[in-house]
């Protein structure tokens, strides 16, 4: 079945450090999106990538969809205590059977 | 608009028992997902309803079921509990298909 991988599994980084997380998908994706969890909260919708080779940014965060729509990351530029979280990509494969994957998730920790 | 709302957000239950958690999605969102969260496996997706069908399967044993309703609230059953079975459970609706997923709270089960 479809796997979604994300590297790595946590990030520490000292306030006003970029961070950026990966996630690798074994099939081609219809779109990805990317959400994140707050600790003690609930995964919240950040935004969805459908185009090969994407670019799409949100202040600080830059998000990217691969040439072969089977790759992704989210790049956050000068990390504020605010980012603390959990990133998580999700994955839609297509056809019938479609069904959207979550990676595992990078956890986010910013020292002040 | 409210948000997805989860009932309860806690619960503490025996090895052997069975749970039922509820969920109410947004309104107008017909699609109603069901996801398992855990520190050790990150979010698995449990399946999808659509318009009182279920639609789509994760990898769960038969002890876990739902259902949905014709108002598009959806109830998830999980029999014979088990101590893995311990994890928050979230549930999120979207509009149609597996477009953006907006999360509920989520409920706490325990299982003693």
């Amino acid at each position: 079945g479809q796997q979604v991988m994300q590297i790595p599994q946590y990030q520490h980084v000292q306030e006003g450090e970029d961070f950026t997380t990966y996630c690798n998908s074994s099939t081609t994706l219809s779109n990805i999106q990317w959400y994140k969890q707050r600790p003690g909260g609930h995964p919240v919708f950040l935004i969805q990538l459908v185009k090969s080779g994407e670019v799409k940014k949100q202040k600080r965060l830059t998000f990217q969809f691969g040439e072969a729509k089977k790759n992704s990351s989210l790049h956050i530029t000068a990390t504020q205590t605010t980012d603390v979280g959990t990133y998580f990509c999700a994955g839609l494969s297509g056809g019938s059977n479609y069904k959207l994957t979550f990676g595992k998730g990078t956890l986010l920790t910013v020292n002040p | 608009k409210a948000g997805v709302t989860q009932t309860p957000r806690y619960l503490i239950k025996t090895r052997g028992q069975q749970v039922t958690l509820s969920c109410s999605p947004i309104s107008g969102h017909r699609s109603v997902s069901w996801y398992q969260q855990t520190p050790g496996q990150g979010l698995q997706f449990l399946f999808e309803y659509f318009s009182e069908t279920q639609r789509n399967k994760g990898n769960f044993p038969g002890r876990f079921s739902g259902r949905q309703f014709s108002n598009s609230r959806s109830e998830m059953n999980v029999s014979t509990l088990e101590l893995g079975d311990s994890a928050l459970y979230l549930c999120a609706s979207s509009l149609g298909d597996i477009g953006t997923q907006y999360f509920g709270p989520g409920t706490r089960l325990t299982v003693l």
